[in-house]
């Protein structure tokens, strides 16, 4: 079954301080998903990614958010100064046949 | 804006009993799917329902997609511990992006 796997699992991190979450997709693929879940409430989408440019994005990704491909595999999402609100887990997904997507394990994000 | 409605929102149940949760929109979609997501866990991939009308079933899992291809079903029989988990429907709108339904949270117990 297709995946993805994130790095980290878990991160820590002062308010103000800027953080990249890393996506590894297991082959070369060209449609990517980030998605942020805030504890307790709904699977929000953030921004989607195809052949290496960004395809759409919400209203939640404003300019503190960037998304790259750096080196054609890994696949990053960073938030320049992090705020307390941004605290919640990000997924990144993979898709398949035009319609699914295949979630990785989610990276937990703390802003302190 | 298109939008994915689910329902009921909490629903716990004694094991063995049968359930079924709804996902509903006022858009058409061209497909739908179902993912389980556990606590700490990223959604899994349930099921992609296409045909208006259709039926899949996996194992005690019976999903359907509306004639109109507007809502679904997913109907479990003889619910498990195992099962315990929130269910989201989910499609893909116009644009490049897939939209969740805000979950029906499902707790089985032994």
């Amino acid at each position: 079954e297709p995946e993805v796997t994130q790095t980290p699992s878990h991160q820590v991190t002062q308010m103000g301080q800027e953080v990249i979450l890393r996506c590894v997709p297991i082959s070369n693929h060209l449609y990517f998903y980030w998605y942020r879940q805030i504890l307790g409430q709904k699977v929000e989408f953030l921004v989607s990614f195809y052949n290496n440019e960004i395809s759409e994005k919400s209203e939640i990704f404003d300019d503190q958010f960037s998304v790259e491909r750096p080196d054609g595999s890994n696949f990053t999402l960073k938030i320049r100064s992090t705020k307390l609100e941004d605290s919640a887990m990000y997924f990144c997904a993979r898709e398949e046949m035009n319609t699914e997507a295949f979630f990785g394990q989610g990276t937990r994000l703390t802003v302190v | 804006t298109q939008l994915l409605e689910q329902s009921p929102q909490f629903l716990s149940i004694q094991e063995g009993e049968n359930l079924t949760v709804y996902c509903n929109s006022s858009s058409v979609f061209s497909s739908l799917q179902w993912y389980r997501q556990e606590p700490g866990e990223g959604p899994v991939l349930l099921v992609t329902v296409v045909t208006g009308g259709e039926v899949k079933k996996l194992k005690r899992l019976t999903f359907q997609f509306g004639d109109a291809r507007k809502d679904s079903s997913l109907h479990i029989t003889a619910a498990q511990p195992g099962d315990t988990g929130l269910y989201l429907c989910a499609a893909k709108t116009s644009y490049d992006k897939v939209i969740f339904g805000p979950g029906t949270s499902l707790s089985v117990i032994p």
